[in-house]
């Protein structure tokens, strides 16, 4: 059973549409995240989650609104997608904040 | 703000040798250090991490240790197998985690 699961695995779009990625864990973790991995495999934090409500919303455009419908689960949806927006995202949960991060196995996001 | 700086950003080492990275933080806040492992095309894992309150933590091949006043911390893989190939990644922080930049490790048998 995966622990972090997040669908699609490979997102293809055209500039100018809106998509949304789905996490979900069942791990019984009380925070989730979501990371922006880049072409240089930056990691940064986007935001977090500790049982739905939103704890950490760093500098990123409100283009990215996520949402916690319950503490399981993490969505991303991504309005007028820019070209600068392709990259991996991993979405993550842990138990305590910012501690033992398990990671999904990420979304590739490619804008043409 | 905060910045966790890492070096070297690559790294290639004979099978059997040691490895060691190398992070700073600037955050003077940060009590937790955890080091990743991103095999190529995965999810990042994590190897192994460390608290404030302790200076050094080792797992069979691999360690990690801390120096809170200098804000230092390292990883070493000893006798390193071409399966430790991958990305690694230091970070640091309390109720939020800076990730350092990546070291990418290549082992050659």
């Amino acid at each position: 059973d995966t622990a972090v699961s997040q669908t699609p695995k490979y997102l293809v779009t055209q500039m100018g549409n809106d998509k949304s990625i789905k996490c979900e864990q069942n791990l019984g973790h009380d925070t989730m995240y979501w990371y922006k991995q880049d072409s240089k495999k930056f990691l940064k934090i986007m935001f977090s989650y500790n049982n739905k409500e939103l704890i950490i919303n760093e500098t990123v455009p409100n283009r990215f609104s996520p949402k916690s419908p319950d503490k399981a689960h993490l969505n991303l949806h991504i309005n007028s997608l820019e070209l600068g927006d392709s990259a991996v995202y991993f979405c993550a949960s842990s138990q305590r904040r910012a501690e033992k991060l398990f990671f999904g196995s990420g979304t590739q996001l490619s804008v043409l | 703000g905060e910045n966790v700086e890492q070096h070297p950003s690559t790294l290639s080492v004979q099978e059997g040798d040691s490895a060691v990275i190398k992070c700073t933080y600037s955050d003077s806040a940060s009590n937790y250090f955890p080091w990743y492992k991103q095999e190529l095309g995965k999810r990042p894992q994590l190897i192994i991490d460390i608290r404030s309150n302790v200076g050094e933590k080792k797992d069979q091949r691999i360690a990690v240790t801390l120096n809170k006043t200098a804000k230092h911390f390292s990883l070493h893989i000893t006798e390193t197998q071409p399966e430790d190939s991958a990305v690694y990644f230091c970070a640091a922080g309390n109720d939020k985690l800076i990730f350092g930049t990546g070291t990418r490790l290549q082992v050659f048998p």
